[in-house]
């Protein structure tokens, strides 16, 4: 089976930078995405790892260290519309197997 | 580009009716449907996924079901709901190739009295 711990919630200021962070344990590991969720509405993809490194996509970058388990989301000149929640999720060795953390909740304030 | 649609938006039963919701998919072929759970305060749980018509795998034992009566249209039912089954309806797609990312449609919010 698979684990994945993130932080429920975090705050930061506008423009500043973020860091969310991912652990997990797994039996069987095939990429880990990151998704945003905004208040209400469906999860949106924003990023996908499967080799170790940084992806860099605009204000968005993930890691992955394959070895640690461990993942970041990093979130660049923080804008009002980030608020949002941002789900970590891993794929195990079925292609369709996704196991979605319960997601960190971001405020971005003034 | 592909789209997903799902209806309706919101649904309010009461204990003991059926239920239907619907996701249908366009500008694909072939794609992979997934339906997912979300209850409040919890992640997305899986219910059932299809890789083609007719063809339904169930990840979790309780009083749903799914059919894929077309290629791109896939189907989430109840004969009798259950209190526990209130949260939002997720319906998503993916491609069988490449990174599999999954899509997701705009939900349903299911509230059960």
């Amino acid at each position: 089976g698979q684990n994945i711990d993130q932080p429920t919630e975090m705050t930061a200021t506008e423009g500043a930078i973020v860091q969310i962070n991912c652990t997990y344990q797994t039996s069987g590991f095939n990429g880990l995405f990151w998704y945003q969720q905004h208040a209400g509405e469906a999860p949106t993809f924003l990023s996908y790892n499967v080799l170790d490194g940084l992806e860099e996509k605009g204000r968005f970058s993930s890691f992955l260290s394959r070895s640690k388990g461990y993942s970041y989301l990093l979130l660049k000149e923080l804008q009002m519309k980030d608020s949002a929640s941002y789900l970590c999720v891993t794929r195990g060795a079925g292609s369709y197997q996704l196991t979605f953390g319960k997601g960190t909740k971001l405020s971005v304030i003034p | 580009s592909q789209t997903i649609h799902q209806w309706p938006a919101t649904l309010v039963q009461p204990v003991g009716s059926p239920l239907s919701l619907e996701c249908t998919v366009e500008g694909t072929s072939n794609p992979n449907l997934y339906w997912y759970r979300q209850a409040a305060g919890r992640g997305l749980q899986l219910l059932f996924y299809s890789v083609g018509i007719g063809q339904i795998s169930s990840e979790v034992p309780q009083n749903l079901s799914a059919s894929r009566p077309q290629d791109r249209q896939f189907i989430l039912s109840s004969k009798k709901l259950l209190l526990s089954d209130s949260g939002f309806y997720l319906c998503a797609w993916s491609r069988v190739s490449g990174t599999d990312t999954q899509y997701f449609g705009p939900g349903t919010r299911l509230t059960v009295l």
